[in-house]
């Protein structure tokens, strides 16, 4: 069955440094993937979709993330953290109708 | 372009009480719709989806249901509310295709006393 995993359910980085959150999946076929942004008490807001076009996946926010079928993995990264990125951060493969999502990852910017 | 709604923003309701939450969606036609809801510090969890009006699949079973009386309609309802039902409810949209994005509305804070 298909599944997506987010390690680690809370990540801290300080303001500047590099942000690194994990996503991996679990499909016999690649699926279409994605990240979403969640802010406190809103809906979930696209940050990058991968659709097999191109491995390296550019998003808004200065987001990127790169899709590595070896590894089964879509981890998302940002050069430079800034407090506005506290959210939290979801995971998400496509299927036939529905996706399926991670559990999420609060990212923590510390001053 | 696409916009989807949802009401009311926040709810404070009594146990045993019923539910209707509302959702839209404007500037396009025959969405596919889903209800999820996020218990507090928890993920998504997937209620219901509809790729047709009046067609409803239902993925956990429990005291909600779901209506589609209009193409861009999506209506959450429940007869007699528990505590547990409390949490944020998420409507999203997508197209019809396969794979397609999922985009989802602003929610609404269900809070059961």
């Amino acid at each position: 069955a298909q599944s997506v995993t987010q390690l680690g359910s809370h990540v801290s980085v300080s303001e500047g440094a590099l942000v690194l959150l994990r996503c991996n999946y679990s499909s016999s076929v690649p699926p279409y993937l994605f990240w979403y942004v969640q802010y406190p008490n809103q809906g979930l807001q696209l940050l990058l979709k991968y659709t097999s076009a191109a491995t390296l996946v550019k998003g808004i926010n200065g987001f990127e993330a790169e899709f590595k079928k070896s590894e089964t993995s879509f981890h998302l990264t940002k050069p430079s953290a800034h407090m506005s990125d506290a959210a939290e951060y979801f995971c998400a493969a496509s299927g036939t109708y529905k996706y399926i999502f991670g559990t999420g990852t609060r990212l923590k910017v510390l001053a | 372009s696409q916009t989807i709604h949802q009401w009311p923003a926040t709810l404070v309701q009594p146990v045993g009480s019923p539910l209707s939450l509302e959702c839209t969606v404007e500037g396009t036609s025959n969405p596919n719709l889903y209800w999820y809801r996020q218990a507090a510090g928890r993920g998504l969890q997937l209620l219901f989806y509809s790729v047709g009006i009046g067609q409803i699949s239902s993925e956990v079973p429990q005291n909600l249901s779901a209506s589609r009386p209009q193409d861009r309609q999506f209506i959450l309802s429940s007869k007699k509310l528990l505590l547990s039902d409390s949490g944020f409810y998420l409507c999203a949209w997508s197209g019809s295709q396969y794979q397609e994005t999922q985009y989802f509305g602003p929610g609404t804070r269900l809070l059961v006393l």
